[in-house]
């Protein structure tokens, strides 16, 4: 079974500060994908980023970065700059690959609010 | 980039009345759909995946009499919620599949559908 962890429930952070969500995961697949979601007060999901199990390379794009490590099964977000049109909801998510196997498993979600 | 749209975006409706809502994949063939919930505050649950031409699956605990899918095209998933209540309320989130016939198939979403049942 899939699992993903989102320990954050909420947080709060002053416009301009960087701030980090957490993810852990749990599967048994040994090539799986990781993703990150945003989603906005309006509901719609945006993609951020998939990254696959045997890339371990850490990703920047803009403020936004990743920081993948097998070896703790996590998936860390970090925000760097905050604004304002950051808050959001945002969930990691999980898949497997392979036939059959690209649904996904979302964590609970982390409520970003960037104060002005 | 590949766009999924669904239709209504906002429904209301009385008490054991049944809804109809529509997943398309505007510019691409989607042989498998996803169908989400989503209560308030809370995460996006997979509630079954469709496969066009055949039965839909679902996950355990969701019941498929309520929770009628039919996947005819290969651009189009409804979602039937039959004889809804009040708890049937929720953010119905699709997401289509788009095949890249290599590495992983990609998945697109809709921007949701909200059912609110008086």
């Amino acid at each position: 079974a899939q699992k993903v962890t989102q320990a954050q429930t909420e947080i709060s952070v002053v416009e301009k500060e960087d701030v980090t969500l957490d993810c852990v995961y749990e599967t048994r697949d040994t090539t799986y994908y990781l993703f990150w979601y945003k989603q906005p007060p309006s509901g719609e999901l945006v993609f951020l980023i998939r990254r696959n199990s045997f890339d371990e390379q850490n990703e920047i794009s803009g403020r936004y970065s990743w920081n993948f490590q097998k070896s703790t099964s996590s998936f860390n977000f970090t925000i760097t700059a905050s604004q304002v049109v950051d808050s959001a909801v945002y969930f990691c998510a999980l898949s497997g690959s392979g036939a059959g196997s690209y649904q996904l498993t979302f964590g609970k979600g982390t409520k970003l609010s960037v104060i002005p | 980039g590949a766009v999924v749209s669904q239709h209504p975006s906002w429904v209301i409706c009385k008490s054991g009345t049944s809804v109809k809502i529509e997943c398309r994949s505007l510019d691409f063939q989607a042989t498998t759909m996803f169908w989400y919930r989503q209560f308030p505050k809370q995460s996006l649950m997979l509630m079954a995946t469709s496969n066009e031409g055949s039965k839909a699956t679902y996950e355990q605990g969701v019941e498929k009499d309520k929770f009628l899918i039919n996947h005819a095209s290969l651009t189009l998933s409804t979602l039937t919620v039959t004889s809804a209540h009040p708890e049937d309320s929720s953010f119905y989130i699709c997401s289509a599949e788009r095949l890249a016939g290599v590495v992983y198939n990609e998945q697109f979403f809709g921007p949701g559908t909200r059912l609110t049942v008086l």
